[in-house]
This record gives C-alpha cells, structure tokens and sequence, in this order.
C-alpha cells in the first residue's frame, strides 16, 4: 500500500523559513516524479513544485520561485520542500502527491504551515 | 497568466447525473493537456479520480466518467449517490516551467 505522510509544518512569522519533508513507502519511490500542491485554508488546490525521479530537473510555480526548494533523498524515500522568506499568503495545508502518468495519484494527509505574527 | 475555469457550483439529485466541466484560457482543453480529476471531501486530502482525460484508477467508482465536451474536459457522474457531494478540482498539463494548473473546483451539493 503507498502511502505517503507528511512533517515539518507549523506556526513561523513571515521571514522565516520550514522545511517539510514527505516519506513514502509502498511504492518504489526512485522512479517516480513527485509534487507538492497546497491549499489555503477555504481556499482551492494549487500546485508548488514538482521533481524528476532522480531530482535533476524541478519547477516551481511563480509564487514560490526563488524562495522555495524541492529536492529529495532516495535513499531514504523522502521528499522535502525547503521555504525560505515565507509570507503570510504562504498559510496553507500543503500536500506531497506522486506523479502519475500526467497527473498525480496518491496523496499524503498534509501538514498545516501557519505564517503568522 | 493561465486560469482554468470551473463551474463554482452544482446541484444534483440522488440518482440524477450531473455534468462538470474544465475550461483553459488558453483555448480548447485537448487530450493533450492530459485532465486529471479530483475530489476533495471535507477535512480530507485530495482522491484522484480520472488521469488522462477518460482513464479510471482501480479504486475509482463505475459512475465517474471523463471525456472532452467541447471545448472542455469533463467529468460526468451517473446515478448520484449522497456520497459523492465534494468539491471537485480538474488539474490540466501545459508543460514548460509552470505544468500544472488545478481549476478553481466545483462544489457538488446533492440534494
């Protein structure tokens, strides 16, 4: 069974930084393409970040480039999205998915990141 | 910048079927933008439904369909059960350095 679960999130005033990570298990994870999506508290999907299976190539949405950092470690099946300079329109649930033929699959539960004075 | 635009809302009856669609400002959704549905309950993550424009994951029920109407993507639910009221989000392929663009989901209230 894939599954894939979620740490590192919580309460850091704006500037600050987190890092997440994504551990998954179930699923042979050096051969998949991975993604962050997040959601804003009411608010809809909207996708982050996405890695190759060997974390040569990444993207980033507008919103986050040159702040945040996805990379991975396969030999520990974990992803991870480093968030430098976070703002407060950063608050979001944010959601590690695996890519999958031109989509995404499976879905971690997500952890909350609170950007806040 | 791309938007992909969705019906805000929908209201269906149990056992009715019900239409959602996915549009680009870009133009016509084809097959090449790959739409991937999914949806979203209350407090819960994200369940991809259809990838591939019309393709259903094992665990995706017989009532959910995708197709292209159009325009559009879609995704049509037949014979409606109480527990399919969600929010439902379609994501579409558009490579280059942004890829993915989700659309702004659609509430499902069946009633």
């Amino acid at each position: 069974e894939v599954q894939l679960v979620e740490s590192g999130g919580g309460l850091v005033q704006p500037g600050g930084s987190l890092r997440l990570s994504c551990a998954a298990s179930g699923l042979t994870f050096n051969t998949y393409w991975m993604h962050w999506v997040r959601q804003a508290p009411g608010k809809g999907l909207v996708w982050v970040s996405q890695i190759n299976s060997d974390g040569t190539n990444t993207n980033y949405a507008d919103s986050v480039k040159g702040r945040f950092t996805i990379s991975r470690d396969n030999a520990k099946n974990t992803l991870y999205l480093q968030m430098n300079s976070l703002r407060v329109e950063d608050t979001a649930m944010y959601y590690c998915t695996r890519g999958y033929y031109y989509g995404t699959d499976y879905w971690g539960q997500g952890t909350l990141v609170t950007v806040s004075s | 910048q791309t938007v992909v635009t969705q019906e805000p809302s929908l209201t269906v009856s149990p056992g009715g079927t019900v239409t959602l669609t996915c549009a680009s400002s870009t133009g016509a959704v084809t097959s090449g933008y790959y739409p991937n549905w999914f949806q979203q309950k209350p407090g819960q993550a994200p369940r991809a439904l259809i990838y591939s424009t019309s393709n259903k994951y094992s665990w995706t029920p017989a009532r959910f369909s995708g197709s292209l109407l159009g325009a559009k993507a879609a995704l049509t639910l037949s014979g409606v059960q109480p527990e399919d009221e969600a929010e439902y989000y379609c994501l579409l392929y558009y490579g280059g350095a942004q890829p993915w663009v989700f659309g702004g989901g659609t509430k499902l209230t069946v009633l």
